[in-house]
């Protein structure tokens, strides 16, 4: 199963774009990208996820390189309370989804 | 709004007493799953439900049980808990076969043993 690499900690200002990498050399070809948040004591939340395009929802975009090696999410105008655990994740055939150890995201006033 | 509802928020019991946790969703989807969040942790999947089949993880110790009674309602049983169990444990459902569906997630139960 492929695995995920991800920064421990980001910060960025409010109202600017928040980038954040992911690492996934071994990705199989037909493993989904998701990404998913985790405000403090609530569950985590769905964000969005990809196979080869770009995506693009209300909440963020997915950058997948070509190689499929490495994804960015983007949240185009961050604000105080998108402050939480951005986890990278990789979709096994079997259900499972193969946690990263998340991207600590605190965005700044 | 359709969601997914753990109760209770919090749950405190004693050691080696046993406890139940449980989910509800009005989401109507095939399959739930039982995750456990250690502090500064991923969640770590325990076992999924697809429709009626139970699938366990390999590593699920044999202490925890599941019981899925209708598509509704999921159940996580700790029959013996044991301090190292103390954790955030979360429920999630998602639709479809081949799950490549997102996950939706409650808010978790967060067990303390005392």
């Amino acid at each position: 199963d492929a695995k995920t690499t991800q920064p421990p900690s980001m910060d960025c200002a409010e109202g600017r774009a928040a980038n954040l990498p992911c690492n996934h050399s071994t990705i199989s070809g037909n493993e989904y990208v998701y990404w998913y948040r985790q405000i403090h004591s609530q569950g985590p939340q769905y964000i969005i996820h990809g196979l080869k395009n770009n995506e693009t929802n209300e909440m963020a975009s997915l950058i997948i390189t070509e190689d499929r090696k490495s994804s960015t999410l983007i949240l185009p105008h961050a604000t105080l309370r998108d402050t939480a655990v951005y986890y990278c994740i990789v979709m096994a055939s079997n259900y499972q989804l193969i946690w990263g150890a998340g991207t600590k995201l605190i965005i700044k006033p | 709004d359709a969601m997914v509802i753990q109760n209770p928020r919090y749950q405190v019991t004693q050691f080696g007493k046993p406890v139940t946790l449980s989910c509800s969703q009005t989401l109507n989807h095939n399959v739930m799953y039982w995750y456990q969040q250690k502090s500064s942790q991923a969640p770590k999947l325990l076992f999924h439900y697809y429709d009626k089949d139970f699938n366990n993880e390999a590593d699920t110790p044999d202490n925890f049980q599941s019981r899925r009674p209708n598509t509704s309602f999921c159940f996580l049983d700790i029959r013996s808990p044991g301090l190292g169990d103390a954790a955030m444990y979360l429920c999630a459902t998602s639709s479809g076969p081949g799950g490549y569906q997102p996950q939706h997630f409650g808010d978790g139960t967060r067990l303390s043993i005392l």
